[in-house]
């Protein structure tokens, strides 16, 4: 089986200018999450997606950060414009739902993001 | 509100030495619990879990039972090896929308 497929690995940009985050999750995983982790800290949920549904965003700077997750299946995470402290390893994972509360969560690779 | 607290590193211990990494939570409800671990250079990979109270999680030697009583997840583990050095991190699964809550990790260093 598949697992969490990310791209690109590495990226470096200058401040304010844009970069974006494509995650394939695994084959008929139906919630998929994106997480920063910023060096030294615990992932931070950025947001939830329930199949091609936003389930929670509250954590996402909304002015800055944007996602979307068309069809339900792969997902882009896009930053504009990025600022220095946007540095972190951005990570997706998905879960099937039908396992809402026991089943473990998959993680991609991640995305390390440097911003200078 | 619902949260973590996992006991702060890094860990050095020498090989066959005892580990306890301590986690607790706060929730309104009764969480699944799970620990994560990070191996240098790899991804978050799921360790063990429990999903109710009185479970015992294990797998590769480390266990953690679910205290509900205090509302804590403690990793443990009798003989450490080198291969166990990593980032562990705490996970409560709770909140509305069914989240994962990851503690701030705590990097274990395993000498020889």
């Amino acid at each position: 089986e598949a697992g969490v497929a990310q791209s690109p690995r590495y990226k470096i940009i200058e401040k304010r200018q844009s970069v974006a985050f494509w995650c394939n999750p695994i084959s008929g995983h139906a919630t998929l999450y994106w997480y920063q982790q910023i060096l030294g800290q615990g992932p931070k949920l950025l947001i939830q997606f329930q199949n091609n549904g936003v389930v929670d965003d509250s954590q996402l700077p909304k002015d800055r950060f944007s996602a979307e997750r068309l069809k339900g299946v792969d997902s882009t995470l896009k930053i504009q414009p990025a600022k220095l402290e946007d540095s972190a390893v951005y990570l997706c994972a998905s879960r099937t739902a039908g396992h809402a509360n026991t089943g473990e969560l998959f993680f991609g690779e991640g995305s390390r993001l440097t911003v200078l | 509100g619902d949260s973590v607290t996992q006991m702060e590193g890094p860990v050095t211990l020498s090989e066959e030495a005892f580990l306890t990494i301590n986690c607790t939570y706060t929730a309104t409800g009764y969480p699944s619990l799970f620990w994560y671990v990070q191996y240098p250079g790899e991804g978050l990979q799921l360790l063990l879990k429990a999903t109710k109270a009185d479970d015992k999680g294990s797998n590769k030697g480390f266990e953690a039972t679910y205290r509900k009583e205090t509302t804590s997840f403690h990793l443990e583990k009798g003989s450490v090896q080198v291969s166990d050095s990593a980032v562990y991190f705490c996970a409560p699964l709770m909140g509305t929308g069914n989240q994962f809550y990851f503690g701030t990790g705590t990097s274990l260093t395993v000498i020889p």
